[in-house]
């Protein structure tokens, strides 16, 4: 099955700096690549997702890419704020049947001011 | 985004009791729910699929008889702990696809906190 490994575990950074967390997965058959962002106590939330049919996905802040010949993907924000500390699962879409999301062992973002 | 409520969010029960986690999708209807289980400070481990209409299927190592799942219609799906132990004790989550989002895009409940003493 589907197997993720997610660098680092904890990541600090000063407010207005750039973050990077990157993933890799074992099934070259998965093909699509999401990651959440999980609060302390509450629910995981998607902030953005990739296909493997496609290299590079912004949205404002957000960007994910995704090199499938390596099979690693990374998500990358820039400009952090105090709000984006949380903790940031990657995730892989085990191929076939249920297509089962296999999560990463998560990234705590600590934004400081 | 869709919508996925669970209940309760937090359950404190006796050892050897059964608890029972209820998983709905309010504004869509999912064939399959997931549930997974989380350890504090720990990622989210699948635990279980749930299917509309037919048998679970279970991850390596979950025990099907203590983990009783059913997925009665298109918007509910129920995990029941068996038999409560202390070990048991962590925050279980369910989750649904949407297929209105091309059947891709996961969306989670908001989580159940389950104690036992």
């Amino acid at each position: 099955g589907e197997n993720v490994e997610q660098h680092p575990s904890t990541l600090s950074v000063q407010e207005g700096d750039s973050a990077v967390i990157k993933c890799t997965y074992s099934d070259s058959a998965s093909n699509y690549f999401p990651w959440y962002k999980q609060e302390l106590g509450k629910r995981p939330q998607l902030i953005i997702d990739i296909r493997s049919n496609v290299g590079e996905k912004k949205d404002q802040r957000i960007a994910v890419t995704l090199n499938k010949t390596a099979k690693h993907f990374s998500l990358h924000i820039t400009e952090t704020q105090p709000e984006d500390s949380a903790v940031y699962f990657c995730a892989a879409s085990e191929s076939g049947g249920y297509n089962k999301l296999i999560f990463g062992a998560g990234t705590r973002l600590a934004v400081h001011p | 985004g869709a919508v996925v409520s669970q209940h309760p969010s937090w359950v404190i029960c006796k050892s050897g009791t059964s608890v029972k986690i209820e998983c709905r999708s309010l504004d869509f209807q999912a064939t399959t729910m997931f549930w997974y289980r989380q350890f504090p400070k720990q990622s989210l481990m699948l635990m279980a699929t749930s299917n509309e209409g037919s048998k679970a299927t279970y991850e390596q190592g979950v025990e099907k008889d203590k983990f009783l799942i059913n997925h009665a219609s298109l918007t509910l799906s129920t995990l029941t702990v068996t038999s409560a132990h202390p070990e048991d004790s962590s925050f279980y989550i369910c989750s649904a696809r949407d297929i209105r989002y091309s059947g891709e895009k996961l969306f989670f409940g908001s989580g159940t906190q389950l104690s036992v003493l």
